[in-house]
């Protein structure tokens, strides 16, 4: 079958670093995406990884490991606009994008 | 730039009585467009995708049915409403063109069954 784990959810304090793990089991492999959705809202779009290894995008990163189906979110210099949930949602065989039900993290001051 | 645009923002039905949710995508020709439902403490489910007018895949079966009479415009509906079709319905669109092929969701409907 097909699954996709992330943390229910974390804490975190202003200006720390936090990582949130995603693991994943597919039919096949094209591409895993993170999204942030704060509470009432839609998701957006943070970032898109393909092949192994670190993407980074100002404050967020994104890192993948194909070969042990692993990724995971690095939040820097974290702010109190952070607290949301964060999807991850990976890309099987076909069209459709397989999501998790993401880790609501929460940032205190 | 690309907006998309659902209605209503939020909807409260009675069991039985019909659905219809409404979405538009500005900006951009020939989408693929998704419809997800969220339920409360359940991840993202897709319900439909369409990569063209009049192409409609089911991803799971459902008291729902989904239709694109236009290139920028889906719909989803139902005939009888039930409890557990309740959620955060969010239809969502992608370029279609290239291996990322990223979605971006709407504002998404907010649906209460009673």
């Amino acid at each position: 079958g097909q699954n996709i784990d992330q943390p229910t959810e974390m804490t975190a304090t202003e200006g720390a670093i936090v990582q949130i793990n995603c693991t994943y089991q597919t039919s096949g492999f094209n591409g895993l995406f993170w999204y942030q959705q704060h509470a009432g809202e839609a998701p957006t779009f943070l970032s898109y990884n393909v092949l192994d290894g670190l993407e980074e995008k100002g404050r967020f990163s994104s890192f993948l490991s194909r070969s042990k189906g692993y990724s995971y979110l690095l939040l820097k210099e974290l702010q109190m606009k952070d607290s949301a949930s964060y999807l991850c949602a990976v890309r099987g065989a076909g069209t459709a994008l397989i999501f998790g039900k993401g880790t609501t993290l929460s940032v205190s001051s | 730039s690309q907006t998309i645009h659902q209605w209503p923002a939020t909807l409260v039905q009675p069991v039985g009585s019909p659905l219809s949710l409404e979405c538009t995508v500005e900006g951009t020709s020939n989408p693929n467009l998704y419809w997800y439902r969220q339920a409360a403490g359940r991840g993202l489910q897709l319900l439909f995708y369409s990569v063209g007018i009049g192409q409609i895949s089911s991803e799971v079966p459902q008291n729902l049915s989904a239709s694109r009479p236009q290139d920028r415009q889906f719909i989803l509906s139902s005939k009888k409403l039930l409890l557990s079709d309740s959620g955060f319905y969010l239809c969502a669109w992608s370029p279609g063109l290239d291996v990322v092929d990223t979605q971006y969701f709407g504002p998404g409907t907010r649906l209460t069954v009673l």
